[in-house]
């Protein structure tokens, strides 16, 4: 059975800084991979989506996320962080021809002056 | 396009009490998800639709849950009779294709 995992429950970053959170999947074949963000009272946006073809994905608000196969991980990556992206992020993995997507527990970004 | 529309943004009612959540979903997608949110159990998907039909709802939690999508541009889930432990905020969603979900604002439940 598919899942996804977010091993940060809440990461700390310092306005400007660079950011990485972490989403690990299992599944056998080549998933469809997701990242949304969601603040506080707000449903969930769609961030960015990898499908196939290049590995780095370019998504809204600055945001890439890179496929890595070998190490079943889809990590999300922002160069320099703004306090407006303090929020929950969540990844999710689905399968092509179900569109059912499982999410991940969520990692909450605090964004510090 | 206004988004995926829900109704009502929050719902107060007393354990027993029937409640209909409300979905409008973008016009042109033909899938529609219902998911609930929670601490404990974070987001868990409970039925979605592929045009109207539908194709799964083994997240249903019991009997007192139902979901109908009579058209392309309405969905209800129904929780009858409702249970303190049904609190949570529920999601609608819904997507063309693969192409990523997009997400109503909610409804906050509360059953008191």
């Amino acid at each position: 059975a598919q899942s996804v995992t977010q091993p940060d429950i809440h990461i700390t970053v310092s306005e400007g800084a660079s950011l990485e959170l972490r989403c690990n999947y299992s599944y056998g074949a080549t998933p469809y991979l997701f990242w949304y963000v969601q603040s506080p009272g707000q449903g969930l946006q769609l961030l960015l989506k990898y499908f196939s073809g290049d590995t780095l994905v370019q998504g809204i608000k600055g945001f890439e996320a890179e496929f890595k196969r070998s190490q079943s991980s889809f990590n999300l990556r922002k160069p320099s962080v703004h306090w407006s992206d303090a929020a929950e992020y969540f990844c999710a993995v689905g399968t092509s021809g179900t569109y059912k997507y499982i999410f991940g527990t969520g990692t909450r970004l605090k964004v510090l002056a | 396009d206004a988004g995926v529309i829900q109704s009502p943004r929050h719902e107060v009612t007393e354990m027993g009490q029937e409640v209909t959540l409300r979905c409008k979903p973008i016009s042109g997608h033909d899938y529609l998800f219902w998911y609930r949110q929670t601490m404990m159990r974070g987001l868990e998907l409970l039925i979605y639709f592929n045009n109207n039909v539908p194709i799964d709802d083994s997240g249903m939690p019991e009997d007192r849950f139902s979901a109908k999508m009579p058209n392309a541009s309405f969905s209800t889930l129904k929780i009858q009779p409702s249970e303190p432990r049904d609190s949570a905020v529920y999601f609608c969603a819904s997507s063309y294709r693969s192409g990523g979900y997009t997400f109503g604002s909610g409804t906050r439940l509360t059953v008191v």
